[in-house]
């Protein structure tokens, strides 16, 4: 079945650009996503790539697709306190909405 | 609109006893799913209901049911509550009837199982 991993942890300064990892293993996945999670919340859909795409660019978020390495990678631009949160790359397997995540990525931004 | 309420937001119970959780996802959206969440398995897949059905089921035990109503309100049932048990149990409701993973997400309802 399908696997998804991340790093753990990531710290950046504030201003700077955050860039999160993630590999899966499954390469039929047909979109891929990331998720946030801020303290004492549920997820929050960040964004979304098609299969066939290999960039996806929405305001500060840039996500990236290397189909043949099987990695995803998620760049906040200009970082802010406020992007502080567990990240989650997740992928598709089993059908009806059923997804598998990884980890999660703890991002920690200083002044 | 108004987004995924769950609720009870935080509960705590014994091994033995059972519980309940309920979940009302967002107006117009019919599939309800559920995932587990805890520091040591992460996010984990329970099961997923459209239009009153199951249509897919994680690897939990049998102690772990749910249901959804006509009105796309969907609940969730533990029995013979364990210490693992304890978990940030999410909700999350999807507009889409095909297999995007396009989900929004509850707040949660923590159960501490003592």
């Amino acid at each position: 079945g399908e696997d998804v991993e991340q790093s753990l942890f990531l710290s950046v300064r504030e201003g700077d650009s955050s860039v999160i990892n993630c590999t899966y293993t499954d390469s039929s996945s047909t979109y891929l996503y990331w998720y946030k999670q801020e303290p004492g919340a549920g997820l929050q859909l960040l964004t979304y790539i098609f299969s066939n795409m290999d960039m996806k660019q929405d305001q500060r978020l840039t996500v990236l697709l290397n189909k043949k390495d099987k990695h995803l990678s998620l760049r906040i631009a200009d970082t802010q306190t406020g992007d502080s949160a567990i990240y989650f790359c997740a992928a598709p397997s089993g059908g009806y909405n059923k997804l598998i995540f990884g980890a999660g990525t703890r991002l920690a931004v200083h002044p | 609109k108004a987004g995924v309420t769950q609720t009870p937001r935080y509960l705590i119970k014994t091994r033995g006893q059972q519980v309940t959780l309920s979940c009302s996802p967002i107006s117009g959206h019919r599939s309800v799913s559920w995932y587990q969440q805890t520091p040591g398995q992460g996010l984990q897949f329970l099961f997923e209901y459209f239009s009153e059905t199951q249509r897919n089921k994680g690897n939990f035990p049998g102690r772990f049911s749910g249901r959804q109503f006509s009105n796309s309100r969907s609940e969730m049932n533990v029995s013979t509550l364990e210490l693992g048990d304890s978990a940030l149990y999410l909700c999350a409701s999807s507009s889409m009837t095909g297999n995007t993973g396009e989900l929004f997400f509850g707040e949660g309802s923590r159960l501490t199982v003592l």
